[in-house]
């Protein structure tokens, strides 16, 4: 089935602790994302990767960190979490990583952190 | 810095009603405008994209670079378009590109 898989798609966990939700893409797709969609429905880009190059790193925490192991992954771990990373984590994929290439998204991670 | 508004956060309608779901920008060069559709328990998905000026599922966009908006229109709403619909501008910078997202509508269509 090709797609954008995440996982895990549930995660709760307690301040403080470290976390990692893992991407991955079959679709062949050079540019990866990683987004953040708040409590308000605000869907906000953090990271991009193209060919395994960081291309996009918006104003997000250095304890948010992405990790491109090759161009089908894109691996999102965040360090000593905090109740305002809960959020529903999405990644996606496209083509190239030009304005009017297609994104194609996952089905998403809520995170909770209490 | 572009922007993207959504000023409505829910448009309730019922079934057969025409639908149009605003979203206005704030970009000064000539952006590439999206809309995206999250249905219920379903992954977010492209619906259209305004170069291509087709119409999926009975929606169609128009960019209008004067009012800076480009609203979804559909001229009679279905109960299976119940849904949060994003509007997404796309501006080239550098040979890619920072995509901003509006925050969202939800449709509910009633029977």
């Amino acid at each position: 089935d090709t797609a954008v898989s995440q996982t895990p798609k549930y995660l709760v966990t307690q301040m403080g602790n470290d976390k990692s939700i893992k991407c991955e893409q079959n679709l062949g797709h050079d540019t990866m994302y990683w987004y953040k969609q708040d409590s308000k429905k605000f869907l906000k880009i953090m990271f991009s990767y193209n060919n395994k190059e960081l291309i996009i790193n918006e104003t997000v925490p250095n304890r948010f960190s992405p990790k491109s192991p090759d161009k089908a992954h894109l691996n999102l771990h965040i360090n000593s979490l905090e109740l305002g990373d809960s959020a529903v984590y999405f990644c996606a994929s496209s083509q190239g990583a030009g304005e009017s290439d297609t994104q194609y998204f996952g089905p998403g991670t809520r995170l909770t952190v209490l | 810095a572009q922007r993207v508004t959504q000023p409505e956060k829910l448009l309730s309608v019922f079934k057969g009603a025409p639908v149009e779901l605003k979203c206005n920008y704030s970009y000064s060069g000539s952006p590439e405008l999206f809309w995206y559709v999250q249905y219920s328990r379903q992954r977010l998905q492209l619906l259209l994209r305004h170069i291509s000026r087709e119409s999926i599922k009975g929606f169609t966009a128009d960019l209008n670079k004067g009012e800076t908006s480009f609203h979804l229109k559909k001229p009679f709403a279905q109960e299976e378009d119940s849904a949060m619909y994003y509007c997404a501008l796309s501006p080239a910078s550098g040979g890619s590109y920072i995509p901003t997202f509006g925050r969202g509508t939800s449709l509910i269509v009633h029977p």
